[in-house]
């Protein structure tokens, strides 16, 4: 069961843009969203961890807003830079696993120097 | 500070062979999952285990079996390998599942690329 959705798929910019990418998740019995971020050859990272709606976390360039009403997130990059080149994951907990995480297929990031 | 460490990090088996994951995290932490990734579907939970002595399946549970034999090691084992078991596979903890609200993000190993031909 995949029914959390991430779009697009892959994104290409120019370093110095700034972009945003879309999680979106079943909003009935929502628990809460994760944010990860994986580059190549490397373990995912956890970003953030949201659980209210209306909630707006930031690290750094990056930050994430949550809106469990509608079910989506979004996750921005501010004057994005090569390093942030890596795929994006969101996740979220389904009760039919036990409120362990089921993840989206990830957007791919790249940016260009 | 090694984390979460799985090996091996590569691995080619052919069809119909056996092999075991093998993932050990030094964290302290009670939960501990695998996944598998695979190109546009996202990360897959095979097997988790929500603390020592404890298993359960996940949304891909078949072909595998799993054993979380102390605190630190889960293991992941491939009994009869095939084709459409060629994946990455990732071992993850978590400290504790504390239910609906919890605010813990996953720590992931590094991932074992594994290829059956």
């Amino acid at each position: 069961i995949l029914n959390v959705e991430q779009s697009p798929q892959s994104l290409h910019v120019q370093e110095g843009d700034s972009t945003n990418f879309t999680c979106s998740f079943p909003s009935s019995n929502f628990y809460a969203l994760h944010w990860y971020r994986w580059e190549t050859a490397k373990s995912p990272e956890a970003l953030f961890v949201m659980t209210l709606n209306g909630d707006e976390k930031k690290k750094g360039r990056i930050s994430a807003t949550l809106n469990t009403k509608e079910g989506y997130s979004y996750l921005y990059i501010k004057g994005s830079q090569p390093e942030d080149s890596a795929t994006y994951l969101c996740a979220s907990p389904r009760r039919e696993y036990g409120n362990k995480l089921v993840f989206g297929a990830g957007t791919i990031l790249r940016v260009k120097s | 500070n090694a984390g979460v460490t799985q090996t091996p990090k590569f691995q080619v088996l052919k069809t119909g062979q056996s092999m075991t994951l093998q993932c050990a995290q030094d964290m302290n932490h009670n939960s501990m999952y695998w996944y598998r990734q695979d190109p546009g579907m996202g990360l897959r939970l095979i097997y988790y285990s929500a603390s020592e002595g404890t298993t359960d399946k996940g949304e891909v549970p078949n072909g595998y079996n799993v054993s979380r034999l102390n605190k630190r090691e889960f293991s992941l084992r491939l009994e009869s390998a095939a084709p459409s078991q060629t994946s990455v596979y990732f071992c993850a903890t978590k400290p504790r599942d504390r239910g609906r609200r919890s605010l813990d993000g996953y720590t992931f190993g590094s991932g074992t690329r594994l290829t059956v031909v």
